[in-house]
């Protein structure tokens, strides 16, 4: 598509519960990105994937976060069993290449666990 | 791992003035520097870049510069406008490492 999408925008859920969100990357971009912005903060990394590669895991807070993409196209994040201090944009991004490529980000989801 | 500090946190001009962005990072390999605004309750947007074979880049009212002796980068938004309020974040990265390390970010508002 035109530009990195995400869905949902908004998700309000339950502590306890389970979400899945998720990220159609540009066509032909081959690294996809995750990042977790808490309000009023910067960006923090969890999750990065590139073509049919391993993923970089090593930003995911803890086990109830994975995170999963098929090829070169959408991405499912998943938050088992929420917390409150999960609320946060989950903002995915996309770009061309790894290392030395700009992110195109797409609008995130805005998590709210009550 | 890459750190990437950024100041000020934020950073107040009035209109038509300059407004300077700095960052430093620990890596020296990073040899990419992408700067974003982000607009408040919207997605960061790559505004600029620089890689580490130059050593000063324009366009229009904004430029970046690289020091890599001193390993910092800054960003230079002249004549500033109401629209230039947003949150900025500097980053840095390379081909070894592959994910962007993300400044704490710059909160600029420009007074009428």
């Amino acid at each position: 598509g035109a530009g990195v999408s995400q869905s949902p925008s908004n998700k309000v859920t339950e502590k306890g519960k389970d979400v899945e969100l998720r990220c159609d990357p540009i066509s032909g971009h081959t690294a996809l990105y995750w990042y977790r912005q808490r309000l009023g903060q910067g960006l923090e990394f969890l999750i990065y994937f590139q073509g049919n590669s391993a993923p970089d895991k090593s930003g995911l807070p803890s086990d109830r976060f994975s995170a999963e993409r098929t090829g070169e196209s959408v991405s499912t994040l998943t938050i088992q069993r929420t917390q409150q201090e999960d609320s946060a944009v989950y903002l995915c991004a996309s770009s061309l290449g790894a290392g030395d490529y700009g992110y195109t980000f797409g609008s995130g989801t805005r998590l709210t666990v009550v | 791992g890459e750190n990437v500090e950024q100041h000020p946190s934020t950073l107040s001009v009035q209109e038509g003035d300059s407004a300077v962005i700095k960052c430093t990072y620990s890596d020296s390999a990073s040899n990419y520097f992408p700067w974003y605004k982000q607009e408040l309750g919207k997605r960061p947007q790559l505004i600029i870049d620089i890689r580490s074979n130059v050593g000063e880049k324009k366009d229009q009212r904004i430029a970046v510069t690289l020091n890599k002796t001193a390993k910092h980068f800054s960003l230079h938004i002249t004549e500033t406008q109401p629209e230039d309020s947003a949150v900025y974040f500097c980053a840095a990265s390379n081909a070894n490492d592959y994910k962007l390390s993300f400044g704490a970010g710059t909160t600029v508002t420009v007074r009428a």
